[in-house]
């Protein structure tokens, strides 16, 4: 069974910075590109960030370009987000998800980050 | 930026048809997926590589691609189909530089 496990969010100040983790299980997490997936409260979806399956390629969307850095270290089965200069507007559940060609067929339970000060 | 389009809500009554629709300038180049999220959830993909439905999906979920526009398509509603209904694709760079989701579609089971 595929478990996705993100950790990490806290209410954290304008400006400041913030690292997520997310475990994953039940697949071979070295095979598959893994990306972020964002959501304030009460909107939709928006993507963050992915990284190929060896760290070799990433991408991020404009909101986050050089602010955010996506991580992996294959040999934890784990994926990372570095959250710097945080913005009120990101504050957001921030969901780990697992990529199935160009979309995403498992995502985990998110964990919560609010920029507030 | 590239954007995807859907409708802000639909509105069906049990056993009838919904179809809901995403368009986007890319998507007759692009795949496109589509995922359910009921409220406090995680979401689940429903469709993808616009017609293909992941194994334990109910067959009622299809897809289809017309042109600049994709089209989820939910047969037969029923109650427990209520919720927020997602499009996701990407730019026609053919590269994952801007990978996108619309902005979803609220779907009532009235």
């Amino acid at each position: 069974e595929v478990q996705l496990v993100e950790s990490g969010g806290v209410v954290v100040q304008p400006g400041g910075s913030l690292r997520l983790s997310c475990a994953a299980s039940g697949f071979t997490f070295d095979d598959y590109t893994m990306h972020w997936v964002r959501q304030a409260p009460g909107k939709g979806l928006e993507w963050v960030s992915l990284i190929s399956w060896d760290g070799g390629s990433t991408y991020y969307a404009d909101s986050v370009k050089g602010r955010f850095t996506i991580s992996r270290d294959n040999s934890k089965n784990s994926l990372y987000l570095q959250m710097n200069s945080l913005r009120t507007e990101d504050t957001a559940l921030y969901y780990c998800a697992k990529a199935l060609y160009e979309g995403v067929d498992y995502w985990g339970q998110g964990t919560l980050v609010t920029v507030s000060s | 930026s590239y954007e995807l389009t859907q409708p802000p809500s639909v509105s069906v009554s049990p056993g009838q048809t919904a179809r809901i629709t995403c368009s986007g300038d890319a998507l007759p180049k692009q795949y496109a997926y589509w995922y359910q999220q009921k409220p406090g959830q995680a979401p689940v993909l429903v469709i993808y590589k616009d017609s293909e439905r992941p194994s334990g999906i109910p067959e009622r979920f299809s897809g289809s691609s017309s042109g600049t526009t994709v089209t989820l398509t939910i047969s037969g509603v029923q109650a427990e189909d209520e919720a927020d209904y997602y499009c996701q694709s990407a730019d026609s760079s053919g590269t994952y530089e801007n990978v996108v989701f619309g902005g979803g579609t609220k779907l009532t089971v009235l």
